[in-house]
């Protein structure tokens, strides 16, 4: 069966780097997903990595993508209070039923 | 308007109700999809539609009823509820289902917050 682990909480000071780790298991993912819910509010999506890359950069974010470990990393830096929330890691879900799996989310504080 | 919006934001409910949940889309996406997330478990799959027809039920009990008269509008028909389905409700949408790439990426409603008493 499919699942995606993440770690459920990390505490960092504002203006250190957060790294906020996932594993997955469906090798044949063609993008993988970082969502970002904030308190009552939905999910947002926050980036995608494609599969045959192993890094993305979007101004503070880096996704990283080992395939080989199955591990998919979000870095922020420079991390500001505002972005305190619940991250998901999502893939998509395997043969025979084309939705999102996600993870069970990380709670990221930043502590001022 | 733009996105995916949900109606009502928040509800309370008894268990012998009657009431619906609605969610639009307005991103031109053609699969719509329902997902329960609750305290003590991850996000669950419910219902997909694709085209206006379901195309997934992730084995949802019969109180929950959806409906999907367009690919811009999903509804969540509940009745006779039980506590545990308190859960916040999130509504999503994407280009399409069933295929692999970035059609897949779904984007989400603020969610509808269910309380069952």
């Amino acid at each position: 069966g499919e699942d995606v682990e993440q770690s459920l909480f990390l505490s960092v000071r504002e203006g250190d780097s957060s790294v906020i780790n996932c594993t997955y298991t469906d090798s044949s993912s063609t993008y993988l997903y970082w969502y970002k819910q904030e308190p009552g509010a939905g999910l947002q999506l926050l980036t995608y990595i494609f599969s045959n890359m192993d890094m993305k950069q979007d101004q503070r974010l880096t996704v990283l993508l080992n395939k080989k470990d199955k591990h998919l990393s979000l870095r922020i830096a420079d991390t500001q209070t505002g972005d305190s929330a619940i991250y998901f890691c999502a893939e998509p879900s395997d043969t025979g039923r084309r939705a999102l799996t996600f993870g069970s989310g990380t709670r990221l504080q930043v502590q001022p | 308007e733009t996105g995916v919006t949900q109606t009502p934001r928040h509800l309370v409910m008894g268990m012998t109700n009657k009431k619906s949940l609605k969610c639009e889309q307005h991103l031109g996406h053609n699969a719509m999809y329902w997902y329960k997330q609750s305290a003590k478990k991850p996000l669950e799959l419910m219902f997909v539609y694709n085209f206006k027809e379901q195309t997934e039920n992730n084995s949802v009990p019969s109180r929950f009823s959806p409906e999907c008269p367009n690919s811009s509008h999903l509804f969540l028909h509940l009745h006779t509820l039980q506590p545990e389905d308190s859960a916040l409700y999130l509504c999503a949408s994407s280009q399409e289902w069933g295929t692999s790439g970035m059609m897949e990426t779904q984007y989400f409603g603020p969610g509808t917050r269910l309380l069952v008493l």
